[in-house]
């Protein structure tokens, strides 16, 4: 167990829905990082919050928000869902706001989700 | 910007062989840390290894080494006497003092064959 907690693990829905994943940082941690990896594919950076603030958004559609509450937990929103959008989504959390301290970024299991 | 090279995308060995994992990264920073993470097929992110830009001592943890070049700027893994639970996705990522995130390289898939 990581500490970082992703809710759910698997996640089926269909075209035109709208999913929110749930992530819990380890404890003490104050930046989450959401990244998206489709099949295939290397991991792309979507967005990062330190202390619920916004600090750097990567190749995040607009379809896409996140926001990070004041417990730290953090919530990414898909929404008008595509077939394309299907991956697997990481969230990571680390103590500093670069992610570049003694054990970078712990990342959480991950949400699998398929649109259908 | 900085940007990950890992240019081997797949890598097959036979169990007991030894195998080396590139890693190329390239920043304008002076002052910048490494990572390894490990991706098994059950899909989850484990990290292996941090280093900074001003230690080039190699590393070795039991089968793994790590061999930092800053010349090269490269940051290669070796595995010594791979076995078959090595096999999964690696990959490099790296990220300076200004940056706000880590930069990950593609990934190398590593099949080990028994």
């Amino acid at each position: 167990d990581s500490g970082v907690t992703q809710t759910p693990k698997h996640l089926i829905t269909a075209t035109g829905q709208r999913v929110t994943l749930r992530c819990s940082p380890r404890s003490g941690d104050l930046s989450v990082y959401w990244y998206q990896q489709s099949l295939d594919q290397g991991l792309q950076f979507l967005i990062q919050y330190y202390n619920g603030e916004e600090r750097a958004k990567g190749n995040i559609l607009e379809r896409f928000s996140a926001q990070q509450f004041p417990d730290l937990h953090s919530e990414l929103n898909l929404s008008s869902l595509e077939l394309g959008d299907s991956a697997l989504y990481f969230c990571a959390s680390s103590v500093d706001v670069t992610g570049t301290g003694a054990f970078g970024y712990t990342f959480g299991s991950g949400t699998r989700l398929t649109v259908v | 910007a900085q940007k990950v090279t890992q240019a081997q995308t797949e890598i097959s060995v036979v169990e007991k062989e030894d195998v080396t994992l590139d890693c190329v990264y390239e920043t304008r920073d002076t002052t910048y840390y490494l990572f390894w993470y490990k991706q098994p097929p059950s899909g989850e992110l484990v990290f292996l290894i941090r280093r900074n830009s001003f230690d080039e001592q190699n590393e070795i943890s039991g089968r793994y080494s790590w061999n930092f070049q800053k010349s090269t700027s490269s940051f290669n893994f070796t595995i010594t006497a791979s076995q078959v639970v090595d096999s999964a996705v690696y990959f490099c990522a790296g990220g300076g003092n200004a940056g706000n995130m880590l930069t990950f390289g593609g990934g190398t898939r590593l099949m080990v064959k028994p």
